[in-house]
């Protein structure tokens, strides 16, 4: 049973433009949602996170929404550019008994056309 | 370079052999936490320790246990591995607390197992 969920394997923007990426979760109790971005032979790389209790956070040019009732959150980054392709996967934390574990996605390729 | 180091970076075995990967978190990181991915999955939570004690056991194989040392350094070691068990396996190492979100991970260990 999937909690985090990207719907879109893959996305491809021409540079310059807008890239959205989806992501939905089904549990509750999740208090954060991070979003993590990985090139090919790397680890995951932290881009951006928002609490629970926030409706969007902004850092450059990715700005993350929540929309709780929903339980749907999406990343935005504008413009986009072509180092920007990579595979970006969605994280939702819980916290309890002194640990804060991170449920993801399985991810979704972006691809940005010079 | 997020800080954390992982050894080896490939590995190649045959069924029923026992593997054991090394992390070393960030300087001054209590916690390690141990991922699994495998083809076209996300990133699957498997064990998370805090200045050498278990805190969270996620989808963790009997077959599969970790262990965390005094020097923080982390080791997970699998046995009787079988052919599913071919994945990348990160290690991401954090501060602990309610108002850290992020965990940065290593470049991760790549086992196949013929």
């Amino acid at each position: 049973d999937q909690q985090v969920k990207q719907n879109s394997p893959s996305l491809s923007v021409q540079e310059g433009r807008i890239s959205i990426l989806n992501c939905d979760y089904t549990n509750s109790m999740f208090d954060y949602f991070l979003w993590y971005k990985k090139y090919p032979a790397e680890g995951p790389t932290f881009l951006i996170s928002i609490s629970s209790i926030k409706d969007k956070n902004e850092d450059g040019r990715f700005t993350v929404f929540l929309n709780k009732s929903a339980k749907h959150l999406s990343l935005h980054i504008v413009p986009s550019q072509p180092g920007d392709s990579a595979v970006y996967f969605c994280a939702a934390r819980t916290s309890g008994a002194g640990s804060y574990q991170l449920t993801f996605g399985k991810g979704t390729k972006l691809s940005v056309i010079p | 370079d997020s800080g954390v180091t992982q050894t080896p970076k490939h590995l190649i075995t045959a069924t029923g052999q026992r593997v054991t990967l090394r992390c070393s978190p960030r300087s001054g990181d209590l916690s390690v936490y141990w991922y699994q991915q495998s083809l076209d999955q996300g990133l699957q939570f498997l064990i998370h320790y805090y200045n050498g004690e278990e805190r969270a056991k996620g989808n963790i194989l009997e077959r599969f246990s970790a262990q965390q040392f005094p020097d923080l350094h982390s080791e997970l070691n699998l046995s009787s591995l079988e052919l599913g068990d071919s994945a990348l396996y990160f290690c991401a190492s954090s501060r602990t607390g309610p108002l850290v979100n992020e965990q940065f991970f290593g470049p991760g260990t790549r086992l196949t197992v013929l």
